[in-house]
């Protein structure tokens, strides 16, 4: 069975631009959640979907935004790029909306913003 | 606010050597926890999950385990071989997933 999948592998943008961001997660998954990783640290929870709910948010600005369709998949888009959302963007997906579910990763989307 | 501390931060070690990685957590009321693996640049890997019920994981070379009281996990790994050098990272489930910041481990030949 195909893993969670997520594209582009890697996208180059210009401050100011719009990025969005695709996610496939594992089949009869219905949970997806985004991570950002910045260089260095550990992924940063932005979004939950489940069922095409917004499920969980974590502390990102309103340029973040993510929606999850009927087949399950997931876009996130950034408004207004600024140089700090350069980053590794995670997809993970669950069988279930709760957390003691363990999450699949993606390989991930590297954003860099010139 | 969970807050996830792994110690140490960067870990070299010869090929053989059995080693142990520390993860601390400040919400005791998690639902799991969970320890990743992540080779550079790449996404991650799931290497164990222990649920909040459970004391300890076991999978080939790996074991983890799980004290919430203390608010502390860690993961064993015995025999180390160079193929094992990555970042580790756990990973408690609360009201969200939240990250440590991981620990970079190497294993020279």
């Amino acid at each position: 069975d195909a893993g969670v999948t997520q594209s582009p592998t890697h996208l180059i943008k210009t401050r100011g631009q719009h990025v969005t961001l695709r996610c496939s997660p594992i089949s009869g998954h219905k949970s997806v959640s985004w991570y950002q990783q910045v260089l260095g640290q550990g992924p940063q929870f932005i979004f939950q979907y489940y069922e095409k709910e917004e499920r969980g948010r974590g502390n990102f600005p309103d340029r973040f935004s993510a929606r999850q369709f009927p087949n399950y998949s997931s876009e996130l888009n950034v408004n207004a790029l600024l140089l700090g959302d350069s980053a590794l963007y995670l997809c993970a997906s669950s069988m279930v909306v709760a957390l003691n579910n363990e999450q699949f990763f993606g390989p991930g989307t590297r954003l860099t913003v010139l | 606010k969970q807050e996830v501390t792994q110690i140490p931060a960067a870990l070299s070690v010869p090929e053989g050597e059995n080693l142990v990685l520390n993860c601390s957590f400040t919400d005791s009321a998690i639902y799991n926890l969970q320890w990743f693996r992540q080779d550079p640049g790449k996404g991650l890997t799931s290497l164990l999950l222990i649920q909040s019920s459970q004391r300890e994981q076991t999978s080939g070379r790996l074991n983890a385990s799980l004290d919430k009281s203390s608010g502390r996990s860690t993961l064993y790994i015995a025999a180390s071989q160079p193929g094992d050098s990555a970042t580790y990272l756990c990973c408690g489930s609360a009201r969200q997933l939240t990250f440590g910041s991981g620990t970079q481990l190497t294993v020279l030949p």
